[in-house]
């Protein structure tokens, strides 16, 4: 039973384009999001989050918008380069418990 | 500030042995939390210590075990391997507190024969 759920596992975008991921998860309890990315042979990088009392943040290139009534959230690199080619994570917690619930990742590739 | 440090890098176990993976915290957090990643199971959450204790487990066998020091590092052990066990196990750490933010450390390759 999947509670994290990254229905495209690749998705390719030109440099300088806009790159849309998306993530959906069905346990209501879930109040924090994150995103990572992940090359290959390391651990994953922390990139973005978001609470469950906003539905947008943004941190430079990197937006998250969150859809709580959709059960949806999604990250947008704004502009596309070819650096943010990597597999990227969704995951999220519920309240003070640490454990992070990850989707199964969707590969970006950047072409330049 | 040094990030979350793991040894070793690498490692090569035969069925039945048993495994000590190690890892060391940013400085200053005191949650550590361990996960299995696979090709088939993809990220999967082990266990979670702070204070020296554990706080959640996931749904992993006995044989999947961890501890964690005064100075925040932790252990995780693995006892009679098993080739399913073969994995990227990843080591994570972050401050205590309403955000969940976990940094991971670039993992131990864990092989078994």
């Amino acid at each position: 039973d999947q509670q994290v759920k990254q229905n495209s596992p690749s998705l390719s975008v030109q440099e300088g384009r806009i790159s849309i991921l998306n993530c959906d998860y069905t346990n209501s309890m879930f109040d924090y999001f994150l995103w990572y990315k992940k090359y290959p042979a390391e651990g994953p990088t922390f990139l973005i989050s978001i609470s469950s009392i906003k539905d947008k943040n943004e941190d430079g290139r990197f937006t998250v918008f969150l859809n709580k009534s959709a059960k949806h959230l999604s990250l947008h690199i704004v502009p596309s380069q070819p650096g943010d080619s990597a597999v990227y994570f969704c995951a999220a917690s519920t309240g003070s418990a640490r454990q992070l619930t990850f989707g199964s990742g969707t590969q970006l590739t950047v072409l330049p | 500030k040094a990030g979350v440090t793991q040894t070793p890098r690498y490692l090569i176990k035969t069925r039945g042995q048993q495994v000590t993976l190690s890892c060391s915290p940013i400085s200053g957090h005191r949650s550590v939390s361990w996960y299995q990643q696979t090709p088939g199971q993809g990220l999967q959450f082990l266990f979670e210590y702070f204070s020296e204790t554990q706080r959640n487990k996931g749904n992993f066998p006995g044989r999947f075990s961890g501890r964690q020091f005064s100075n925040s590092r932790s252990e995780m052990n693995v006892s009679t391997l098993e080739l399913g066990d073969s994995a990227l196990y990843l080591c994570a750490s972050s401050r205590w507190g309403a955000k969940n933010e976990q940094y991971f450390g670039p993992g131990t390759r864990l092989t078994v024969t």
